[in-house]
C-alpha cells in the first residue's frame, strides 16, 4: 500500500465548477499535512497547509480527518489557471521528511 | 519569502559523465536539505536527507556511492550523480528547512532536469 494515495484523475471541469480531491495516508503518526500544486515540468509550490480544524484560503478549502487518515481539498469557482497537478503531502511520522502522493490532475476548460 | 535556488536548471550530457547539482538557500539558513527525484507522471520520491556538517541519510534503494551529497554550509548542498547513465535521466528537486521551523512547509528549488544520452 502506498503511504499517500490520491485519485490520479484527470478531472476535467468547466470554468466555475466546484471540484474536490481526496487523499488518504497510512502513517497515523504523521503530524503535518499540505497541499502542493505542480505545473507541468515545474517544481511543486505550496498551496496550503492543512489544519485539524479545517482551513480556507479564498476559493480553496482543506479538511483533515485524523481518525480516518483522510485529507481533502475543495476548489470553488474553478479558473483556467487552476489547471495543474495537486499533490497531497504528509510528513513521515515525527520527522520533517515529506511523502508525496502521485498527484491528481485537474484540467479546467472554458 | 524563503528562496531556494537550484543550479543548473537543465543538463544534457553523455553517458558516463558525472553531474553536480547545487541547491542554495538564498535568504535563510537551512540545517536540513532534501533531495527528490521525479520520473515522468510519477510522484516526487525522496532520495536523501542532507544535514549540514554530517553525512547524508539515504532512503532505501538509493545508492549512496552513486548519488554523492555534500552539505558543507548552512546555505549550500550539492548532489553529484556519478557516472550517469540514461536511466538516471529525471527531474531532480531539492528543498530546504529553515533552521528555526518545525513541521513547516519546505521551500523547494525550481528543479534540475537531467538528460543522459
Amino acid at each position: 500500500r502506498k503511504e499517500v494515495e490520491q485519485d490520479p484523475g484527470p478531472f476535467n471541469v468547466p470554468e466555475g465548477a466546484t471540484v474536490a480531491f481526496n487523499c488518504t495516508y497510512s502513517n497515523s503518526a504523521s503530524q503535518s499535512f499540505f497541499w502542493y500544486r505542480q505545473d507541468c515540468r515545474k517544481e511543486p509550490k505550496l498551496l496550503m497547509s492543512v489544519y485539524s480544524s479545517g482551513n480556507e484560503d479564498g476559493r480553496f478549502t482543506a479538511q483533515l480527518n485524523r481518525a480516518s487518515q483522510y485529507i481533502s481539498l475543495l476548489i470553488r469557482d474553478s479558473k483556467l489557471s487552476d489547471s495543474a497537478t495537486y499533490l497531497c503531502v504528509v510528513n513521515k511520522g515525527g520527522y520533517n521528511k515529506l511523502i508525496f502522493g502521485a498527484g491528481t490532475r485537474l484540467a479546467v476548460h472554458p | 519569502g524563503a528562496v531556494v535556488s537550484q543550479h543548473p536548471s537543465w543538463v544534457i550530457c553523455k553517458s558516463g559523465t558525472s553531474v553536480k547539482i547545487e541547491c542554495r538557500s538564498l535568504d535563510f539558513q537551512a540545517t536540513t536539505m532534501f533531495w527528490y527525484r521525479q520520473f515522468p507522471k510519477q510522484s516526487l520520491m525522496l532520495m536523501a536527507t542532507s544535514n549540514e556538517g554530517s553525512k547524508a541519510t539515504y532512503e532505501q534503494g538509493v545508492e549512496k556511492d552513486k548519488f554523492l551529497i555534500n552539505h558543507a554550509s548552512l546555505t549550500l548542498s550539492t548532489l553529484t550523480v556519478t557516472s550517469a547513465h540514461p536511466e538516471d535521466s529525471s527531474f531532480y528537486i531539492c528543498s530546504a528547512d529553515r533552521a528555526s521551523e518545525d513541521n513547516q512547509p519546505q521551500h523547494f528549488g525550481d528543479g534540475t532536469r537531467l538528460s543522459i544520452l
